[in-house]
């Protein structure tokens, strides 16, 4: 089956570091995609990893591991704007079909 | 060089109406998603569509929810007899795929929020 597992809820502080985990189980694998939502808003695209490593861009990375099924959204410097739910979600084309597998969603509230 | 637009950006209405709600996508995206997300809750798949080819209706929950589209331009979802269990924000996606798009990123719509009552 298809499954995508992440924390439900994570809290942290105004400049600190957070790390929000996700492991896959899928049928197929065409890339990893985080994607964050603000309450009452649309998911808007953050990162794509197809390729083992580490992918930095700003104050967002983004690391895979396909043979462990694994993957992190590392954020610094947190600033309360960053607050949002974080979607993991693995791209598992078959074809022409091409859909996004999604995981449930990470809500990270950050504190001053 | 507008995103993805969707309308209404909200709908109330009485159980056992129909409704209807559009989705514009991004201009040359070939690819077509609604999804459904309850309140607090996870994205859930409802149907797929790329170009031509037979769309994918494997998410839809009921007989009651269709969708159309009309070549690689607008599309609509359609909800009958519409039952509390129903209301939920309907989010639209658009995705460019083929030769030169390597991610596959999907661009969301604002949403329609639907209460049923």
């Amino acid at each position: 089956g298809q499954n995508i597992d992440q924390p439900t809820e994570m809290t942290a502080t105004e400049g600190a570091i957070v790390q929000i985990n996700c492991t896959y189980q899928t049928s197929g694998f065409n890339g990893l995609f985080w994607y964050q939502q603000h309450a009452g808003e649309a998911p808007t695209f953050l990162s794509y990893n197809v390729l083992d490593g580490l992918e930095e861009k700003g104050r967002f990375s983004s690391f895979l591991s396909r043979s462990k099924g694994y993957s992190y959204l590392l954020l610094k410097e947190l600033q309360m704007k960053d607050s949002a739910s974080y979607l993991c979600a693995v791209g598992s084309y078959a074809g022409n079909n091409r859909k996004l597998i999604w995981g449930l969603g990470t809500s990270l509230a950050v504190n001053p | 060089g507008a995103g993805v637009s969707q309308s209404p950006s909200n709908k109330v209405t009485e159980k056992g109406k129909d409704v209807e709600l559009r989705c514009d996508p991004i201009s040359g995206h070939t690819a077509l998603y609604w999804y459904r997300q309850r309140l607090g809750q996870g994205l859930e798949f409802l149907i797929y569509f790329q170009g031509n080819s037979a769309p994918d209706k494997s998410g839809l929950p009921s007989d009651r929810f269709s969708a159309e589209r009309t070549g690689e331009s607008v599309s609509t979802l359609t909800i009958q007899r519409t039952q509390q269990e129903d209301s939920a924000v309907y989010l639209c996606a658009s995705s460019s795929v083929g030769p030169g798009t390597p991610t596959y990123e999907q661009y969301f719509g604002p949403g329609t929020r639907l209460t049923v009552t």
